[in-house]
């Protein structure tokens, strides 16, 4: 399967940007880059997916390198309520042929005031 | 959020006792999932179900066995409990696999801690 690695935690002030990487060497053609995030006690989260182009929705943009081996999840302004494990799992035909997933460790934010 | 609840949200049992987990949703999603979550190793699956009466396993089924009769409920149940099958378990469906298999949002349930004595 398709690996992803993200870096272990990051911080951040609050109100300013935070880039989450990806790495994701080993990607299909057919795999669609997701993050999920996962706040403290909650189950996890959608995010955003894509699988070419940026993609851009009211939580995130998702940003996709033109080789598809790396991506960034950029959440504009890091709010308190962001700090969570954000997960980058790709998916695909040959990932997750049920709609399963397969989750890393991910990376945790800290966000701070 | 998906109309996914969990029950019990926590419980204690001993070990040795069997235990069910039921997974509720409002939606009707074909596709259910059970996830178990312990410290150090993220989310792993457990069982999954492609429609009412169709299970299979994941990555971490031993000791644990799954029914679906309705497409609203998902069981998962533990024979006889062991202090290793202490952890969160959380619950999950997506919508439908039609654009794709890795082109769907997936939802989660808030989860059920559980533990073995």
């Amino acid at each position: 399967d398709a690996k992803t690695t993200q870096p272990n935690s990051m911080e951040s002030n609050e109100e300013e940007p935070v880039h989450l990487p990806c790495n994701h060497s080993t990607i299909s053609g057919t795999d669609y880059i997701h993050w999920y995030r996962q706040l403290p006690s909650q189950g996890p989260e959608y995010v955003i997916h894509g699988l070419t182009s940026n993609v851009n929705n009211r939580m995130a943009s998702l940003a996709i390198a033109e080789d598809r081996k790396s991506s960034t999840l950029i959440l504009h302004r890091a709010t308190l309520r962001d700090a969570a494990v954000y997960y980058c799992i790709l998916r695909g035909t040959l990932t997750d042929s049920w709609g399963k997933l397969q989750f890393g460790a991910g990376t945790q934010v800290v966000v701070t005031p | 959020d998906a109309g996914i609840t969990q029950s019990p949200r926590h419980k204690v049992t001993e070990t040795g006792t069997p235990v069910t987990l039921r997974c509720h949703q409002t939606e009707n999603h074909r596709y259910m999932y059970w996830y178990r979550q312990d410290p150090g190793h993220g989310l792993r699956l457990i069982h999954y179900s492609y429609g009412v009466k169709d299970t299979d396993k994941g990555e971490v089924s031993d000791g644990y066995s799954v029914s679906r009769s309705k497409t609203e409920d998902f069981l998962l149940t533990l024979e006889s409990a062991t202090s290793s099958q202490t952890s969160v378990y959380f619950c999950a469906t997506v919508t439908g696999l039609a654009g794709g298999p890795g082109n769907n949002e997936q939802f989660f349930g808030p989860g059920t801690r559980l533990t073995v004595l």
